[in-house]
Formats: C-alpha cells, sequence, structure tokens
C-alpha cells in the first residue's frame, strides 16, 4: 500500500541554524500539507500545498518557514533559522483526488534545537 | 471555525472490556470527521471516517464511531479490546475536501492484561 515517507525521523539542530525536513508523498497525489506536534499539546496545521503554491497558511507558518516541491517526488519544509520553539514532531500529509476529503500521514520527523 | 476536543487524556482498560474514546467537535458547516491512531515511533494511521451518508462508521481493526449530530460528537468505541489496541488516537475535523485538519489532543489508550 501506497504511503508518505519522511526523513529524517530525528533531527538535532544548533539555533539559528537551516534545516530542511522531506517528505515523499504518495505518488498520484497532488495536495501536500505541512502539520507540527510540540511535545504534549496538538497537533497543528502549519501549510498546505497545491500546483506548486501554497493554498493556505498558518499564523505559525511565518518567514522563517518555506515549502517547495523541487522535483516530481520530494516535497520539502525549511526552516531558515531555528529556534528553541521549533523543537516538534513535524509532519507531511498528502491527498488525492479520489478521497479528497482524507489526509494521509508520513511518520513524522522529530526536530530538536539545541 | 473548527475545533475538536477530546475528553480523557489517558483512557486504560483491560483486555476484552469495551473501548471508549469521546470526541466532541465544534463546526459552524457540516463536518468531515476522522478518527487517527499513532503508535510508538509511527505516523498517524487512519482509522475511520465520517463524510456524509451512514451515522455509524466502521475502520479497521474492530474500531467504529457514530456521528452524532445534536450531541456534536464522534465517540470512538471497541467492542472488546486487545492488547495491541495501545496507542494514542486522535480526532480531527475538516469541512472540505484538501482542507485543513483541526486535531484534537489526543488520547492514550493503556489496555491491562
Amino acid at each position: 500500500e501506497p504511503e508518505v515517507t519522511q526523513t529524517p525521523s530525528h533531527q538535532v539542530t544548533q539555533m539559528g541554524q537551516e534545516v530542511i525536513l522531506r517528505c515523499v508523498p504518495i505518488s498520484n497525489h497532488l495536495y501536500f500539507y505541512w502539520y507540527r506536534q510540540i511535545l504534549g499539546q496538538k497537533v497543528e496545521f502549519l501549510v498546505s500545498f497545491y500546483n506548486n503554491e501554497i493554498s493556505e497558511k498558518s499564523e505559525i507558518f511565518d518567514d522563517q518557514f518555506s515549502v517547495e516541491r523541487p522535483d516530481g517526488s520530494n516535497f520539502t519544509l525549511k526552516i531558515r533559522s531555528t529556534k528553541l520553539e521549533d523543537s516538534a514532531m513535524y509532519f507531511c500529509a498528502s491527498s488525492g483526488v479520489r478521497d479528497g476529503e482524507t489526509q494521509y500521514f508520513g511518520p513524522g520527523t522529530r526536530l530538536l534545537v539545541l | 471555525a473548527q475545533s475538536v476536543t477530546q475528553l480523557g487524556s489517558h483512557v486504560s482498560v483491560s483486555e476484552g472490556a469495551l473501548v471508549l474514546l469521546r470526541c466532541n467537535y465544534s463546526s459552524s458547516v457540516p463536518p468531515y470527521l476522522f478518527w487517527y491512531v499513532q503508535y510508538p515511533n509511527q505516523g498517524l494511521q487512519l482509522l475511520l471516517k465520517y463524510t456524509t451518508g451512514a451515522t455509524l462508521v466502521k475502520g479497521i481493526n474492530g474500531f467504529e464511531a457514530e456521528f452524532k449530530k445534536s450531541e456534536t460528537s464522534f465517540h470512538l468505541t471497541k467492542p472488546s479490546a486487545h492488547m495491541s489496541d495501545a496507542a494514542e488516537y486522535f480526532c480531527a475535523v475538516s469541512v472540505n475536501n484538501f482542507n485543513k485538519f483541526y486535531f484534537g489532543s489526543g488520547t492514550k489508550l493503556n489496555v491491562k492484561p
């Protein structure tokens, strides 16, 4: 069964460093999302992406964040200058035309900013 | 705006007992409702969903949930818990295709032998 994959599974970085989190959505999906879950808190929406542009973004998704689909398979989330409060689990999700109401999630990348 | 409340951050049941995980939602338009399960060190796996039609929906692993509009609820049940059901369960709501999800805080289910 097709699934969303994410790399790396864990990342430790120093405050102020740039990180890129990578996702490979399900191959025939066209809509992509990033969510994050700070330890002990709810899973929160960050951004949605369709047709090579952002469809919607939350107030969390400020100028430090960017997303890109650099090729036909990857979908990336970049944090330009990480802060301590960016430490969280980041989930990528995708959805397709066949069941557009459903989002399929990857296993997550746990980011720790020191 | 939409929101989700899950009552009980931790629920503990004995193996073989009924599982009931509560989810209440707030939505100004007809919602789409989802339950996801997260096993340790894994992603969010879809258990079941309600979009339209029959209000009692069945999912994987013997779970089911009933959409009750009058109570704005979408509680998750399983008649008989199994040790392998121990995980964290998330309720989520959205209102359209390709629309962002709003998640509840999650409920960790512990199953005692």
